[in-house]
């Protein structure tokens, strides 16, 4: 089926270790977000792509780096985990600036 | 103060029960999204729109801009409702930084419909 897939779903990491968050898109979709949801607050962006080979920062993207090399990849990256980091992580796209967002089914990342 | 409220925080309701959803905005907007996140965590868009009123189902959404408020209506509400709610706005933004593709999300409404 068409959509967003996020690798892997559950994830359990000790502090200082690093991983990769994969997301994964079928619908040529130009735009891609990463967001992270945490108890009592609402979505937060970490980092966003307007297209294949940019990358930009959301509202908090300390601690992750990211990278799209293909259209329709979008990976995120933490180098040195930190427990302030476990959270559930959400990927969507959209296919422009205007339309609507496919959401990924989310990563529980908890780091210990 | 956030800049997206939304009422009721919680929401139990009984089967069949017309239920009401509401979002306050503090900012300008270009669209206000509905979402809907899964027990099992998944999220699905249910609507944009920035004027006026959309329907899919039994699921209706309207936004009165000059009010800056939104409401989601559910009619005929079913234990498969049962879900958290978001909204979200997009921030109208003169420039085309990064605040042009950003959305500001509330907390939810989490609604527990009872058979």
């Amino acid at each position: 089926n068409a959509g967003v897939t996020q690798t892997p779903k559950f994830r359990v990491l000790k502090t200082g270790q690093s991983m990769t968050l994969l997301c994964a898109q079928d619908m040529n979709h130009e735009y891609m977000y990463w967001y992270r949801q945490d108890p009592g607050m609402g979505l937060r962006l970490i980092h966003y792509s307007v297209g294949e080979g940019t990358t930009a920062k959301g509202e908090v993207p300390d601690g992750y780096n990211v990278s799209r090399l293909k259209k329709q990849n979008f990976l995120l990256g933490l180098e040195s985990a930190a427990p302030s980091q476990t959270s559930v992580y959400f990927c969507a796209s959209r296919r422009s600036r205007d339309g609507g967002y496919t959401f990924g089914s989310g990563t529980r990342l908890t780091v210990v | 103060k956030n800049e997206v409220e939304q009422s009721p925080q919680n929401l139990t309701a009984q089967e069949g029960e017309f239920i009401t959803i509401n979002c306050s905005y503090s900012v300008g907007i270009s669209a206000l999204h509905w979402l809907q996140q899964h027990p099992g965590g998944g999220i699905v868009s249910l609507f944009m729109l920035s004027s006026g009123k959309k329907k899919h189902g039994r699921l209706i959404a309207t936004i009165n801009i000059q009010e800056k408020h939104s409401s989601l209506h559910i009619t005929a509400s079913h234990p498969r409702d049962s879900a958290v709610y978001i909204c979200a706005v997009k921030r109208v933004s003169v420039h085309s930084g990064a605040g042009s593709y950003q959305l500001t999300f509330g907390k939810g409404t989490k609604l527990s419909v009872i058979p």
